[in-house]
């Protein structure tokens, strides 16, 4: 079974430019959540989306945006790029949202912002 | 959301047991003990989860404290491929969202 991938794997933009991450979860995961993991800050929640709907979103700025699709593939929108948001960006898919539901990552996209 | 603490870094060596501490004194009764791990460059992997008793799935034991005010991941071999930082992580609350903190650097002797 084909585990969550993410596209791309690196990415490098300029300050000011917007950027679109791509996540496809494991066949049948109808959740996907959003994560940024940074040096200083750690791993931190975005968003998550269950059956194209937003359930919950981190505390992160109104230029992070992301939406899930119906085959529940999702996508993050990044834009007016910041130095900041140079990130791992980790995508985790799940069967539910239940409190007993695990979560599994993908790989990550690196962005570099230059 | 509740918290959890760790210690910053443990070390083992390897073929010994390990034994990865968690306190979480704040824990609600719907809470549940989510343990991930990440290895260097690769993402989150998760490792195992409970709820009060005690747990035991092919990568590892969880053991729950009866006021489940703390937990201990346990690794019965540690190789040096368990090198990772582990997550401890309360699941519950209001949104069931994963909220990592700092979590512990396994370093494994060879």
């Amino acid at each position: 079974k084909a585990g969550v991938t993410q596209t791309p794997r690196y990415l490098i933009k300029t300050r000011g430019q917007q950027v679109t991450l791509s996540c496809s979860p494991i066949s049948g995961h109808r959740s996907v959540s959003w994560y940024q993991q940074t040096p200083g800050q750690g791993l931190q929640f975005l968003f998550e989306y269950f059956s194209e709907t937003q359930r919950n979103k981190g505390n992160f700025p109104g230029r992070f945006s992301g939406r899930q699709f119906s085959n529940s593939r999702s996508e993050m929108n990044v834009s007016t790029l910041e130095l900041g948001d140079s990130a791992l960006y980790l995508c985790a898919s799940s069967l539910g949202v239940l409190r007993d539901t695990e979560a599994f990552f993908g790989q990550g996209t690196r962005l570099t912002v230059v | 959301d509740a918290k959890t603490t760790q210690p910053n870094s443990m070390e083992s060596n390897e073929e010994e047991p390990v034994h990865l501490p968690c306190n979480h004194s704040t824990i609600s009764g719907t809470d549940y003990i989510h343990w991930y791990r990440q290895l260097p460059s690769q993402g989150p992997e998760y490792v195992i989860h409970g709820l009060t008793s005690n747990v035991n799935n092919r990568m590892a034991s969880l053991a729950i404290a009866e006021d489940r005010k703390s937990s201990t991941l346990i690794l019965h071999r540690a190789t040096l491929r368990d090198a990772a930082v582990y997550y401890c992580i309360l699941r519950g609350g209001s949104n069931y969202k994963l909220t990592f903190g700092k979590g512990t650097l396994l370093t494994v002797n060879p």
